[in-house]
């Protein structure tokens, strides 16, 4: 079955700055790779997605990367806000398919 | 609207109780899934239902886990036995389109989830 890792566990930068989180898998039939955001004591939400057919897809201050032919894929969020703070995940799937594989999560802080 | 309500928000048991979880997805969401959160740990997948059936159980890590959806809509995760490594959020998430049917993969909302505390 599919294997996610994610890194770091957790990420401390100071307001203003860029972080970038970094997730691999292992299943190359995998074609689809969201990245949810869990604030403390709520629920994942969605913050960007990226399916295979494209190298990047940005959203404001958020990106995400994927290298199909190295596995990996990354979260780029520039600008970062105090109110960024929170758990990310990155989880990857096949298109058609049900099930999500998560990565362990990076604890992201931001620091006014 | 609505989004997906999960019932309850805590429960605690004791070790070998019965416990049922409850997930009211959003309206007209035909896929349901259940994962199990550990802490410090992403969501694992549990079960995926497509409307009344379950597609994929391959998640469930026994069979003192059982789930059902018997009308399409509301699921119950039910736990036989509970045991102490029980211990953890249960989520629930749904989206819309089924995915094994539509060839697409939707994006999946979750609930708030119910902790999980086995004693």
């Amino acid at each position: 079955g599919e294997n996610v890792e994610q890194h770091p566990s957790t990420l401390s930068v100071q307001e203003g700055d860029s972080a970038v989180i970094k997730c691999t898998y292992s299943d190359s039939a995998s074609n689809y790779f969201p990245w949810y955001k869990q604030e403390l004591g709520k629920r994942p939400q969605l913050i960007i997605d990226i399916r295979s057919n494209v190298g990047e897809k940005k959203d404001q201050r958020i990106a995400v990367t994927l290298n199909k032919t190295a596995k990996h894929f990354s979260l780029h969020i520039t600008e970062t806000q105090p109110e960024d703070s929170a758990v990310y995940f990155c989880a990857a799937s096949i298109l058609g398919y049900s099930t999500l594989t998560f990565g362990k999560g990076t604890m992201l802080l931001v620091s006014p | 609207g609505a989004g997906v309500s999960q019932t309850p928000s805590n429960k605690v048991t004791e070790k070998g109780k019965y416990v049922e979880l409850r997930c009211d997805p959003i309206s007209g969401h035909t896929a349901l899934y259940w994962y199990r959160q550990s802490l410090g740990q992403g969501p694992e997948f549990l079960i995926y239902f497509q409307g009344t059936g379950a597609a994929d159980d391959s998640g469930l890590p026994n069979d003192r886990f059982f789930a059902v959806r018997p009308e399409g809509s509301v699921s119950t995760l039910k736990i036989q036995r509970t045991e102490r490594g029980d211990s953890a959020v249960y989520l629930c998430a749904s989206s819309p389109i089924a995915p094994r049917t539509s060839g697409k993969y939707n994006e999946q909302f979750f609930g708030p989830g119910t902790r999980l505390t086995v004693l």
